[in-house]
């Protein structure tokens, strides 16, 4: 079946760096997605990890290991805004159907 | 092109009422995609079309619910019948190509209460 798991919540401080992980267990694994989502709108799309390390982009960088079923995102420089939910999404097959597999989120507050 | 459009933002609706949502995607994605998400939970896919051709549903979709892409471009979602459990975001995606690893681009998604 497919999985995906990701802490429900995390806390952090303004200035700070968050590393929010997500496992998952897909069949047919392309690569891995993060998304953003402000509370009341829609997920906007942060990275995509095919190979395995590290990609870095601006504040974000997001890791993913394929044998391990592991991806991690780091937020560095955390700011106010940067407080929403972060969603992992595995992109894979389910037979001949490619797909977008969701975690439950994992609701990021920064505090001051 | 501003990106994929919903329509309504919000409806409210009785229990046992029909509703339908349209969903305009980005002009030249080919996938189109409907998820639904409740409050503190990620989307979970419903259906997906490749230019007109709905290629699959999830289980998650009863015979209650049925949706369109009759030219290729905007789609809709209807829900007969509606129940307190339909009440969630219906979120439209859309993309280019099909082959894997294309982004998907949301709408703001249609909130749906049902009293």
């Amino acid at each position: 079946g497919q999985n995906i798991d990701q802490p429900t919540e995390m806390t952090a401080t303004e200035g700070a760096i968050v590393q929010i992980n997500c496992t998952y267990q897909t069949s047919g694994f392309n690569g891995l997605f993060w998304y953003q989502q402000h509370a009341g709108e829609a997920p906007t799309f942060l990275s995509y990890n095919v190979l395995d390390g590290l990609e870095e982009k601006g504040r974000f960088s997001s890791f993913l290991s394929r044998s391990k079923g592991y991806s991690y995102l780091l937020l560095k420089e955390l700011q106010m805004k940067d407080s929403a939910s972060y969603l992992c999404a595995a992109d894979g097959w389910e037979g001949a159907t490619n797909k977008l597999i969701f975690g439950t989120g994992t609701l990021l507050a920064v505090q001051p | 092109d501003t990106g994929v459009s919903q329509d309504p933002r919000h409806k409210i609706t009785k229990r046992g009422q029909n509703v339908t949502f349209r969903c305009d995607p980005i002009s030249e994605h080919n996938r189109l995609y409907w998820y639904r998400q409740t409050l503190g939970q990620g989307p979970e896919f419903l259906t997906y079309f490749q230019n007109e051709a709905q290629l699959e549903k999830s289980r998650l979709l009863s015979d209650r619910f049925s949706a369109e892409r009759p030219k290729g471009s905007f789609s809709t979602l209807e829900i007969q019948r509606t129940e307190q459990g339909d009440s969630a975001m219906y979120l439209c995606a859309s993309s280019l190509s099909g082959t894997g690893g294309e982004k998907l681009f949301f709408g703001s998604g249609t909130q749906l209460s049902v009293l």
